[in-house]
C-alpha cells in the first residue's frame, strides 16, 4: 500500500524552512527520501532504519517515529536549488519485501528568491 | 563512479510497435531495478533483480512486458506491443542490496527513458 505523503505542495521563500511527512499503514524496516527535478532521476537523500540509524546528506535532516509508522523530512534554511519534487519510498519490514519500495505519490517545492 | 546508465533517453514509437529499453547498473551493484513513473507520481516498482534472478516480478504485467539480466549486470526490459497506456518513464535503479553494509540499501536511479506511445 502506497505511503501518505502530506502537503502535496509547499511554496517557500529562499532562507524558510519546510517540513515533509510521510506516513505508512503497515510495519517498516526503512524510509528513504528522494528529490527529483523536472526531467532528472530521482536522487538520494537520506535513509533512516528502523531502530534509529539513519545515513544521508550533511544538510537535510529527518526523523522515523516507529510506533506511529511515520517519517518528517526537515529542509531548513531553503536554497533554490532544494525545488523539486520530494518522495517518501518505504520498506516494509519481514521477509521478501526487504529492498522492495513504494513510493508516495510525491510532494512539489517550490523554493523563490 | 559511473552512474546508472540508460538508453535511449526518448523513445517514440506506434501503438502495437515493441519497444526496448537497457540499463547498465553502478559496478558492484548486485540488485537491479525497473519502475514505471506516470507524470505527477512517484516511482512504481516494475520488477527487481538480485544478479540474474528476477526475486519479485509481480507487478509485471507478463502479457507484454517481458525482461531479462544477463551475466548479473546489464538488464533490458522489453515492451511488446506497446499500448498507449504505457507512456511514461522507464527508470532504472540499482542498489548493493543485501550484500550491502549495516542494512542500508539505497537505490540510485538512472536518467530514465521516456516513452511516448502513438
Amino acid at each position: 500500500q502506497q505511503p501518505v505523503q502530506s502537503p502535496q505542495a509547499v511554496i517557500l521563500r529562499e532562507g524558510e524552512d519546510a517540513v515533509i511527512n510521510c506516513s505508512s499503514s503497515k510495519a517498516l524496516y526503512s524510509v528513504h527520501w528522494y528529490r527529483q527535478k523536472h526531467g532528472e532521476a530521482p536522487v538520494f537523500l537520506m535513509i533512516l532504519l528502523k531502530g534509529g540509524e539513519q545515513k544521508g546528506h550533511d544538510k537535510i535532516s529527518a526523523s522515523f517515529n516507529e510506533k506511529k509508522q511515520q517519517s518528517s523530512l526537515y529542509l531548513t534554511a531553503s536554497q533554490l536549488s532544494y525545488s523539486g519534487t520530494y518522495f517518501c519510498g518505504t520498506e516494509v519490514a519481514g521477509g521478501t519485501s526487504y529492498g522492495k519500495l513504494t513510493f508516495g505519490q510525491g510532494t512539489i517545492l517550490t523554493v523563490h528568491p | 563512479e559511473a552512474g546508472v546508465v540508460q538508453s535511449p533517453r526518448y523513445k517514440i514509437i506506434e501503438k502495437k510497435q515493441p519497444v526496448a529499453f537497457w540499463c547498465n547498473p553502478i559496478s558492484g551493484h548486485n540488485t537491479l531495478y525497473w519502475y514505471l513513473q506516470n507524470l505527477g507520481q512517484g516511482p512504481e516498482l516494475l520488477i527487481r533483480y538480485e544478479n540474474e534472478e528476477a526475486v519479485d516480478d509481480s507487478q509485471l504485467p507478463k502479457d507484454r512486458f517481458s525482461a531479462e539480466r544477463l551475466k548479473g549486470v546489464d538488464s533490458t526490459l522489453k515492451i511488446q506491443p506497446a499500448e498507449l497506456g504505457d507512456s511514461a518513464v522507464y527508470l532504472c535503479a540499482s542498489s548493493l542490496g543485501r550484500w550491502g553494509t549495516s542494512g542500508y540499501n539505497e537505490q540510485f536511479f538512472g536518467p530514465g527513458t521516456r516513452l511516448t506511445v502513438l
